[in-house]
């Protein structure tokens, strides 16, 4: 099957400081990227949709300057998360699209802590 | 607002039975249909999709869809513990999000 990685898997950063997330298809071209967010015990949450080339569009409530969202290349996906805040703690999973068959493919996640 | 039901769970099977996981969703015109599994903890994990009325069959998972009654179904046959997990049903919506339901929660006992 697609196989999508991500990095890191977890990280520890102190409040105010930016953290960046890199998801990559690995065997597989995406155009189209999404990142998503989830608290425990609540369902996931798409913050945006990302496309190769082009702004990313963001979800209703999720703030676009402070998740950065950038599509450099077909198997390249990163949000920052900027000026992070302990509420921003949560569990980031990106996905990524096969084309013709519309199937989303998640990489592993990366467990943000904000301290 | 465009939604995808599922039953909360836990649904409890025990090993060896066939799990039944249900969801209806609300938009006539999905064409397109998914089954996840998400263990706690982990990212979600695709299992099967489906984008035709009927049934596909895929080792012990089987997808039904009915477009007609809006409804998608995902059997798993002789369930074993390491299916005990959450199971998503998600719609493709028409800018290609997948619309997910809340998830079901199956627990295999032995």
């Amino acid at each position: 099957g697609a196989v999508v990685s991500q990095h890191p898997s977890w990280v520890i950063c102190k409040s105010g400081t930016s953290v960046k997330i890199e998801c990559r298809s690995l065997d597989f071209q995406a155009t189209t990227m999404f990142w998503y967010r989830q608290f425990p015990k609540q369902s996931l949450m798409l913050m945006a949709t990302s496309n190769e080339g082009s702004k990313a569009t963001y979800e209703q409530g999720v703030e676009k300057d402070k998740f950065l969202i950038n599509h450099a290349s077909l198997t390249l996906s990163t949000l920052t998360v900027t000026s992070a805040h302990p509420e921003d703690s949560s569990f980031y999973i990106c996905s990524a699209m096969m084309g013709p068959t519309y199937e989303q493919y998640f990489g592993p996640g990366t467990r943000l802590t904000v301290t | 607002q465009k939604e995808v039901e599922q039953n909360s769970g836990p649904l409890s099977v025990p090993e060896g039975a066939i799990a039944s996981l249900n969801c209806t969703y609300s938009d006539r015109v999905s064409q397109s249909f998914f089954w996840y599994r998400q263990y706690s903890g982990k990212s979600p994990e695709l299992i099967m999709s489906i984008y035709s009325n009927g049934d596909k069959e895929d080792g012990r998972f089987t997808a039904q869809l009915n477009k007609a009654s809006q409804y998608v179904s995902l059997l798993i046959r002789d369930s074993q513990p390491s299916d005990s997990a959450t199971y998503l049903c998600a719609v493709k919506s028409g800018y290609n999000k997948l619309i997910f339901g809340a998830g079901t929660r199956l627990a295999v006992h032995p």
